[in-house]
């Protein structure tokens, strides 16, 4: 069975540039978490959602942050505009039926860089 | 806020040795309790899982939780070179909140 996928694997953009950062769901699976890693702050949950339904956004930054699931499969993180401060890699992870005692699959990471 | 922590390390064992694990977690409520483990460059991946009190045993690894104490932990013992890489301890509690992680380097 294929696992998360995610896309881009890796983007090298400029500073006030729309990047858009794509997931799919493990098949079955209905929760879906969106992280952001760095060294300084380790990994942040962003967002997530339960069938297709944003249950906790309180981590996203700011408002240049919006996470989308426009179907049970697929899901976008856009940054618009990006800021260097938003190096980092962003995780998706998926989970099936809810969160409690499920464990969370991750995705291979799109490692973005804003110069 | 849900924290969740962990010493930072780095720790270092001898090949052979038992590694531990730390974690702390700050919500009463959580039920479910993970380790991960990262490679450098790599997406985490899980190790083991444990809801209930006490030990639970998976090959060279023991996850240990206390509740009361909201305290939990991972033992590897005859530790591997392989075995070095970052591990994160995870906790849900309405979410899937990380520690920073610890990284360990078990040297030959």
């Amino acid at each position: 069975d294929a696992g998360v996928i995610q896309s881009p694997r890796h983007e090298v953009t400029e500073m006030g540039q729309e990047v858009t950062l794509r997931c799919k769901l493990i098949s079955g699976h209905n929760s879906l978490f969106w992280y952001r890693q760095t060294m300084m702050r380790g990994l942040e949950l962003l967002i997530y959602f339960n069938n297709n339904v944003p249950i906790d956004d309180s981590g996203m930054p700011e408002d240049r942050f919006s996470a989308k699931m426009p179907n049970a499969s697929f899901s976008t993180l856009k940054i618009q505009p990006s800021e260097p401060r938003d190096s980092a890699v962003y995780f998706c992870a998926s989970s099936q039926t809810g969160l409690s005692g499920n464990t969370i699959y991750f995705g291979e990471g799109s490692w973005l860089t804003v110069v | 806020q849900k924290e969740v922590e962990q010493n930072s390390g780095p720790l270092s064992v001898p090949e052979g040795a038992i590694a531990s694990l730390n974690c702390t977690y700050s919500d009463r409520g959580s039920q479910s309790f993970f380790w991960y483990r990262q490679y450098s460059g790599k997406s985490p991946e899980l190790i083991m899982s444990i809801y209930s009190n006490g030990d639970k045993e998976d090959g060279r690894f023991t996850a240990q939780l206390n509740k009361a104490s909201q305290y939990v932990s991972l033992l590897i013992r005859d530790s591997q070179p392989s075995d070095s890489a970052t591990y994160l301890c995870a906790v849900d509690s309405n979410d899937m909140r990380f520690g920073a992680g610890t990284r360990l380097t078990v040297k030959p």
